[in-house]
């Protein structure tokens, strides 16, 4: 399996506050991406990374943020969480032309 | 532009029977297209990739891909389920480009009966 960690792993919080999730790399890929996962929705992408410093939004950004200042860390921050980001988040890593690793996910509960 | 539809959200098939989940493309490029898998609690595990070789795509755990350019399909199949394929499976498109990025069909879930 690639080396992909996310953490917490489980996070329950209550509307308003902020909230940073982590992702981890040990294989050096130089993109990294952040997708939440919701029932019917399939998996939709929220922001990614092309390089340290470099990132671009997805197609469902809004409320998101996000930073990348090593190779290895890719952190999504919920500025003021809502009810509507309790998802499932995953990330995921590739060298670009190739298919996507994914980590464990990360379960946010927004209350 | 690029899009994923998979029909149906549920497909339930007897052990032994064969397997067909379907994909259907919309890309302005050539596309890459990829089936993924997930089981409960889990991340994505990629199942196969096509990558403009060859149309008839072999991935792992028995499952295989046509690629259908006059069908913009890529639908999956496997010859005789096994109750461990019981899981979500997902269909993505990417460009070819450097930057391309993926685009995931909704998923369809897989159950298999004894």
């Amino acid at each position: 399996d690639a080396g992909i960690t996310q953490s917490p792993r489980h996070k329950v919080t209550e509307t308003g506050t902020p909230v940073t999730l982590r992702c981890h790399q040990t294989e050096n890929h130089r993109y990294m991406y952040w997708y939440r996962q919701d029932p019917g929705h399939g998996l939709r992408l929220i922001h990614y990374s092309y390089g340290v410093k470099d990132t671009d939004k997805g197609e469902v950004s809004d409320g998101y943020s996000v930073s990348r200042s090593k190779t290895e860390d890719f952190l999504l921050t919920l500025e003021s969480a809502t009810s509507s980001q309790t998802s499932v988040y995953f990330c995921a890593i590739s060298e670009g032309l190739a298919e996507q690793f994914f980590g464990p996910g990360t379960r946010l509960t927004v209350l | 532009a690029q899009s994923v539809t998979q029909l149906g959200s549920h497909v339930s098939v007897s052990e032994g029977a064969l397997v067909l989940l379907r994909c259907n493309y919309s890309s302005s490029v050539p596309p890459y297209l990829f089936w993924y898998v997930q089981y409960p609690n889990q991340g994505l595990q990629l199942l196969l990739k096509y990558t403009s070789a060859a149309t008839l795509v072999k991935g792992i755990n028995g499952f295989e891909a046509e690629f259908k350019k006059s069908e913009t399909s890529f639908h999956l199949t496997k010859p005789s389920a096994h109750m461990s394929d019981a899981a979500e499976y997902f269909c993505a498109v990417s460009g070819i480009g450097a930057n391309s990025k993926l685009t995931f069909g909704k998923g369809i879930t897989l159950s298999v009966r004894p």
